[in-house]
């Protein structure tokens, strides 16, 4: 059974970039999509983008378009999001998560990392 | 991109009773590529239900999911005392993925 193992919480200053990791245990990523799921304090869940490593392709939430890239390292299975120009507003908890793909960067999400907290404080 | 509007925002009840969650859809969700989450306080949250009505793996059968087109339920036929969180649903037919603002489910 795969298990998503993201590195540990951060704390960043406005204006920097930040970036979180999410290895892959007991598994590949195969054909599966790894995507980014965020939670500002006491709110809902947002996608923020994802990638499919066989293919190489990445799809990005508009809202974040420009700020956030995402990779995957097939050869370590490991996926990394990383997200610039941070502000208060992207305080959150960031999930990464595998997807099963169904359509072109679309997919329900199946296995969920532990989470990581970033926090974006002067 | 299609907004999920789930309700109620929360939902009081007692364990035993039945639970009916809703998501509704503003445009068709293409092949009804819906899934539910399960998520409890300081926990990921855990995939349910996809595909409108296919249990994932592990997941207890007082769980189930309906709906086609806009027009979506999670259904808990009788509440266990873990069954107490906030639920999301997803859709995953058109791009963007995007999800509801969750249900919270809570104890009577």
């Amino acid at each position: 059974q795969v298990q998503l193992v993201q590195s540990g919480a951060e704390v960043k200053k406005p204006g920097s970039s930040v970036k979180v990791s999410c290895k892959a245990s007991g598994g590949t990523f195969n054909t599966y999509a790894i995507s980014w799921v965020r939670q500002a304090p006491g709110q809902g869940l947002e996608w923020m983008g994802g990638i499919i490593p066989i293919f190489g392709t990445e799809n990005y939430a508009q809202k974040l378009q420009g700020r956030v890239t995402i990779t995957a390292d097939e050869s370590t299975d490991t996926a990394y999001m990383e997200l610039s120009s941070l502000r208060s507003d992207d305080t959150a908890v960031y999930y990464c998560t595998r997807g099963f793909v169904v359509i072109p960067a679309c997919y329900y999400m199946d296995v969920w990392g532990q989470g990581t907290t970033v926090t974006v404080s002067s | 991109e299609i907004v999920l509007t789930q309700s109620p925002g929360t939902l009081s009840l007692s364990p035993g009773e039945r639970a009916t969650l809703s998501c509704r859809a503003s445009q068709s969700v293409t092949r009804n590529y819906l899934a539910w989450y399960q998520q409890k306080p300081g926990q990921a949250p855990r995939l349910l239900v996809y595909g409108a009505s296919s249990r994932a793996t592990g997941i207890p059968g007082r769980f189930s999911g309906s709906g086609s087109g806009t027009d979506f339920t999670l259904t808990i036929s009788r509440l266990e005392p873990e069954d107490f969180a906030v639920y999301y649903c997803q859709q995953y037919g058109n791009s963007p993925n995007t999800f509801g603002q969750g249900t919270k489910l809570e104890i009577k």
